[in-house]
């Protein structure tokens, strides 16, 4: 049974560094085959890709946060991570890590989400 | 970047009626990859339909996904009370993956 989990901060103070992990359960993650990704959604409000990242480390992000995204992965310990630069208040909100399926791009699995928030 | 707009924003509707749920996309959605998504408050979405017409493993058959193009829409075939939620169309097609505002399916 696939589950994933997020940790980390739930608040940031304006202008710092948003630090995210997602540990997988259930699937390697070296195993190939799949993409992993990260989703946010402010409060009362709808979704947004952030980015995704392969087993090989290859990513791909979102244009409009890209020049203050990094997604990485450790295999070994069968997570990966989200970092982003210098928030403001509008980067609070619930973040996602999600698995996509099997050679493709839908959400197949998320985790249950954490909440961020960005005040001084 | 591809546009998705869901209609309606709200739909009211009564245990065991039928709802139908639009997805427009402002351009073709590349090889059908659109999926559905439903969020029950305080839970992260879960995957109900991918490729437009393909019910996710675990999925009631009451669900079901037709269209291509621009246009998909969601049928749910009679409501059950866990089915009174948000409901979330994203298209995988094309980088940057990007989701619809979201249709509220409330109780009548």
């Amino acid at each position: 049974q696939v589950q994933l989990q997020e940790s980390g901060p739930g608040l940031v103070k304006p202008s710092q560094t948003l630090s995210l992990t997602c540990t997988v359960s259930g699937v390697s993650i070296g195993s190939g085959s799949y993409y992993w990704s990260w989703i946010r959604q402010p409060a009362g409000k709808g979704l947004e890709w952030i980015g995704q990242i392969y087993t090989t480390g290859t990513t791909n992000y979102n244009p409009s946060l890209r020049s203050r995204v990094t997604i990485s992965v450790e295999t070994s310990k069968n997570q990966f991570s989200l970092k982003l630069d210098s928030v403001t208040a509008s980067d609070t909100a619930i973040y996602y890590c999600a698995k996509h399926g099997i050679e493709t791009d839908y959400f197949e699995f998320w985790g249950q989400g954490t909440l961020v928030t960005v005040s001084s | 970047e591809i546009v998705l707009t869901q209609s309606p924003g709200t739909l009211s509707l009564s245990p065991g009626e039928r709802a139908t749920l639009s997805c427009r996309a402002s351009q073709s959605v590349s090889s059908g990859y659109l999926a559905w998504y439903r969020q029950k408050p305080g839970q992260p979405p879960r995957l109900l339909i991918y490729g437009a017409t393909i019910t996710a493993t675990g999925i009631p058959d009451r669900f079901s996904g037709s269209g291509s193009g621009t246009d998909f829409t969601l049928t749910i075939s009679r409501l059950e009370p866990e089915d009174f939620a948000v409901y979330y169309c994203h298209q995988y097609g094309t980088s940057p993956f990007t989701f619809g505002p979201g249709t509220k399916v409330d109780i009548k």
